[in-house]
């Protein structure tokens, strides 16, 4: 089985500060992936990012990279220069990539608000 | 279409009463997903299609939860005999195949009274 955890229930942040989010996992599937997705007050969840559990880099997509640290099972999100649009609860998630009962679908972390003030 | 579209946006019931819940992936995605998200938490997976047919039913929390695709692209989420505590967000998501991202819908909001 897998499991993700998000130990902050809400962060703020000033706008242009950088801010992390915390994702811890547990999994005993070989290969995985890890995503974050942003879900702004309309509910739409929007994808962010993804790192691969064999990729050799930490993946980055504009302001938003992925501290990916696989011994400690952790996944955290940066994002840097925080805007106002940037308010939204963000979720991290896990799917499992080689079989088992986890393949093909995502298991999702409670989410943590996020409050960027002016 | 351009994403993913789901119909009602918004879902009010009555205790007992049947209910159908659209999804309309982008056009050629093979991959489709059913979600629910309650108030505060993460989405919980409930069903997988890979094409027509239900690949992974694992989530479906009981038999009054039914999901068709039949010809590989709508699906409907049908859930009879609504209970207070199915009330929830249901998120719809599509992706080419299992090892690509999934695009969300905006979801149906459902509130059985």
């Amino acid at each position: 089985a897998q499991k993700i955890t998000q130990t902050q229930p809400g962060m703020f942040v000033q706008e242009k500060e950088a801010v992390t989010l915390d994702c811890t996992y547990d999994t005993s599937d070989p290969s995985y992936g890890l995503f974050w997705y942003k879900q702004p007050s309309s509910g739409e969840m929007i994808f962010l990012i993804y790192q691969g559990s064999y990729d050799q880099q930490n993946a980055t997509e504009g302001r938003y990279s992925l501290n990916f640290q696989k011994a400690r099972k952790s996944a955290n999100l940066v994002i840097s220069a925080s805007q106002l649009g940037d308010s939204a609860m963000y979720f991290c998630a896990m799917r499992g990539n080689a079989g088992g009962t986890s393949y093909g679908k995502l298991t999702f972390g409670q989410g943590t608000i996020l409050t960027v003030h002016p | 279409g351009a994403g993913v579209s789901q119909t009602p946006s918004n879902k009010v019931t009555e205790k007992g009463k049947y209910v159908e819940l659209r999804c309309d992936p982008i056009s050629g995605h093979t991959a489709l997903y059913w979600y629910r998200q309650s108030l505060g938490q993460g989405p919980e997976f409930l069903i997988y299609f890979q094409g027509t047919g239900a690949a992974d039913d694992s989530g479906l929390p009981n038999d009054r939860f039914f999901a068709v695709r039949p010809e590989g692209s709508v699906s409907t989420l049908k859930i009879q005999r609504t209970e207070r505590g199915d009330s929830a967000v249901y998120l719809c998501a599509s992706s080419r195949d299992r090892f690509e991202g999934y695009t969300f819908g905006s979801g149906t909001r459902l509130t059985v009274v």
